[in-house]
């Protein structure tokens, strides 16, 4: 019973380089949200795809983006990391608002 | 659009005693409300949620929340904490536009100690 797949767990970047965080989930879900959380801020959304083929911006998108490649999988990419990225990513998953949101295990990443 | 606040950031409690946790939303809407509690170094996982219907809802680990929709208030209540019940709560809130296209608005969260 996976539910919502986050890779990697925990990275490392120097100022400067990229990465993608990749999420992979096997509910069906046809929601799908990227959240960052930092202290004392709670989970703040960074872009979510309310279907395969789409994506929106969130409260925090300068610095990301994002890719729908299918029903199953939604990768979040900074394309050059800076230090206000260092924070917790959480990628989840939902079917209605009512449902709520099944959430990954999360990425801790840090950028020196 | 819609908002949480969580009034108070830490909550230090007596194992055994009762806790409140305080949540207030703003919407002009309906609304649906969660708690979420993340224990340390772990994701979020849900503990209740109101849709309609009864004001009092039981969820998981023996917490129960009340919907008071003329004070704007969801407030998480269990009545003898426990050690493994330290951990951060999220208060969250959903819309639904009925355009297909929603999020959960979260609170900042309240961190609860339970001290032996």
């Amino acid at each position: 019973n996976a539910g919502v797949t986050q890779t990697p767990k925990f990275q490392v970047l120097k100022t400067g380089q990229s990465m993608t965080l990749q999420c992979a989930q096997d509910m069906n879900h046809n929601s799908m949200y990227w959240y960052r959380q930092d202290p004392g801020m709670g989970l703040r959304l960074i872009y979510y795809s309310a279907s395969e083929g789409t994506t929106d911006k969130g409260e925090v998108p300068n610095g990301y983006n994002v890719s729908r490649l299918n029903k199953r999988e939604f990768s979040l990419r900074l394309e050059s990391a800076a230090p206000s990225q260092t924070s917790v990513y959480f990628c989840a998953g939902s079917d209605r608002p009512s449902y709520g949101y099944t959430f990954g295990s999360g990425t801790r990443l840090t950028v020196v | 659009a819609q908002s949480v606040t969580q009034l108070d950031s830490q909550v230090p409690v007596f194992e055994e005693a009762p806790v409140e946790l305080r949540c207030n939303y703003s919407s002009s809407v309906s609304v649906y409300l969660f708690w979420y509690v993340q224990y340390p170094n772990q994701g979020l996982q849900l503990l209740l949620k109101y849709l309609s219907g009864s004001t009092l809802v039981k969820g998981i680990n023996g917490f129960e929340a009340e919907f008071n929709k003329s004070q704007t208030s969801f407030h998480l209540r269990k009545p003898s904490v426990h050690i493994s019940d330290t951990a951060e709560y999220f208060c969250a809130v959903s819309v639904d536009s009925g355009a297909g296209s929603y999020q959960l608005t979260f609170g900042k969260g309240t961190k609860l100690s339970v001290i032996p």
